[in-house]
């Protein structure tokens, strides 16, 4: 099946720092979604973005499908941005529905 | 809209008991997920619904876990005869089937397999 690489696993960040999160993906997708889990374990949508580029306030996300790959960069990081970022796809070969979830980054930003 | 809603948020059984989950979808939702996130690991997903087909089952889900959803409305995810691996999180998702499908997610039901 497709692969999901996120990077970095972990990131620090001073509260106000900006940030870069990657996912990469072994095939073709015709559904990628960014989401944040709080730490509740909420998983709550942040983008759907199977190519293009996409901005919502001080988040925005950019899917390069040709090269699979994705981008998620936060600017002026708050503390409430804490949690795990998933980036979850759908290989658009297999016949199937589901997403593949990579296995996440972990951002902790500090005051 | 109110979301979609899980019940109940945590659950702590015996090994070898039988539990069920209820997911309640956003109403005018016609696809409907499962999945199941163990600790620090994404949500694997497990079977979906489209109205009330399942027209999908992964490979993780043994023998041991049913999943229904009478009417096209709320699932129900029974998992028979638990086991410790079986503690997890248990995640559903909602979603309109067309071009744009993007998964709205539950709180998740919490298990705990003693």
């Amino acid at each position: 099946g497709i692969q999901v690489e996120q990077s970095p696993p972990d990131l620090i960040l001073q509260e106000g720092a900006n940030s870069t999160l990657r996912c990469n993906f072994s095939d073709s997708v015709n559904n990628l979604q960014w989401f944040h889990q709080n730490p509740w374990g909420q998983l709550i949508n942040l983008f759907y973005i199977p190519s293009g580029t996409k901005q919502n306030g001080r988040l925005s996300a950019t899917t390069v499908a040709t090269e699979r790959y994705s981008l998620l960069y936060i600017s002026s990081s708050q503390t409430t941005d804490s949690g795990v970022y998933f980036c979850a796809v759908r290989n658009s070969g297999a016949g199937s529905y589901q997403l593949t979830f990579g296995k996440g980054t972990k951002l902790s930003v500090i005051p | 809209d109110t979301g979609v809603s899980q019940n109940p948020r945590h659950k702590i059984t015996k090994r070898g008991q039988n539990v069920t989950f209820r997911c309640d979808p956003i109403s005018e939702h016609n696809r409907l997920y499962w999945y199941r996130q163990t600790l620090g690991q994404g949500p694997e997903f497990l079977t979906y619904f489209q109205n009330e087909a399942q027209l999908e089952k992964s490979r993780l889900l043994s023998d041991r876990f049913s999943a229904e959803r009478p009417k096209g409305s709320f699932s129900t995810l029974e998992i028979q005869r638990t086991e410790q691996g079986d503690s997890a999180m248990y995640l559903c998702a909602s979603t309109v089937a067309g071009i744009q499908e993007t998964q709205y997610f539950g709180p998740g039901t919490r298990l705990l397999v003693l």
